[in-house]
């Protein structure tokens, strides 16, 4: 099936613990990207990847890195970790990296940062 | 820049009744428009995309969605609404001379169908 699946799907922490969500498209797309979302704010995206080894920042990437060495995984990871950083978080991914190309999302990763 | 406005925090419509939900847009040249759906713990599902050619589209679900250049606008609608179409809807834009990364979500508008 095709699909992008994110790990985990609930996850909670303690502030500065270093941690990692994981992302990984079977579609062979050559966009993906990691968006936030929080009530009142709507999806804000974090990182971009238009190719391998190729990232760039979004519009809120402060306290997130993220690596694209493959062209089905884009692992976002949190050097560390703090409670702004509580929130629902979706990974996507489009075929192509033109404006025509809908959006794959992952169910989502709910963390949460005590 | 972009912008994408959804009015409506909520829409409110009985079984079997046409619904509709609201998006109003801001792009620089042609608009790329989309609208999303998200069920309770999933993430956002595409339904329909506008490019260019016909203002009607039609996409999953029985929904479809109009495009008025004048009004800037690209409502989604849909004829007789079902309890299971009750979900949170998002509109997008792109620039057509944009890339994939350049999209703007709208807020969301929350679609409750009462049986």
């Amino acid at each position: 099936e095709a699909q992008v699946t994110q790990n985990p799907r609930y996850l909670i922490t303690v502030t500065g613990k270093k941690l990692t969500v994981t992302c990984s498209q079977n579609m062979n797309h050559e966009y993906m990207s990691w968006y936030r979302q929080d009530p009142g704010l709507g999806l804000r995206q974090i990182y971009y990847s238009m190719n391998v080894e190729v990232t760039d920042k979004g519009d809120v990437p402060e306290g997130y890195k993220v690596s694209r060495k493959e062209k089905r995984n884009f692992p976002l990871i949190l050097e560390s970790p703090s409670p702004n950083q509580t929130s629902l978080y979706f990974c996507a991914s489009s075929l192509r990296t033109g404006p025509d190309s809908p959006l794959h999302f992952g169910n989502g990763t709910r963390l949460t940062v005590t | 820049a972009q912008s994408v406005a959804q009015p409506e925090d909520q829409v409110n419509v009985a079984e079997g009744n046409p619904l509709t939900v609201k998006c109003t847009y801001s792009v620089s040249g042609n608009p790329y428009l989309f609208w999303y759906v998200q069920y309770p713990n999933r993430g956002l599902q595409f339904l329909l995309k506008y490019i260019t050619g016909d203002n009607l589209v039609k996409g999953s679900y029985g929904f479809e969605a109009e495009f008025n250049k004048s009004q800037t606008s690209f409502h989604l609608k849909k004829p007789s609404a079902l309890v299971s179409d009750s979900a949170l809807y998002f509109c997008a834009v792109r620039a057509s001379y944009s890339s994939a990364s350049k999209i703007i979500f709208g807020s969301g508008t929350r679609l409750s169908i009462r049986p």
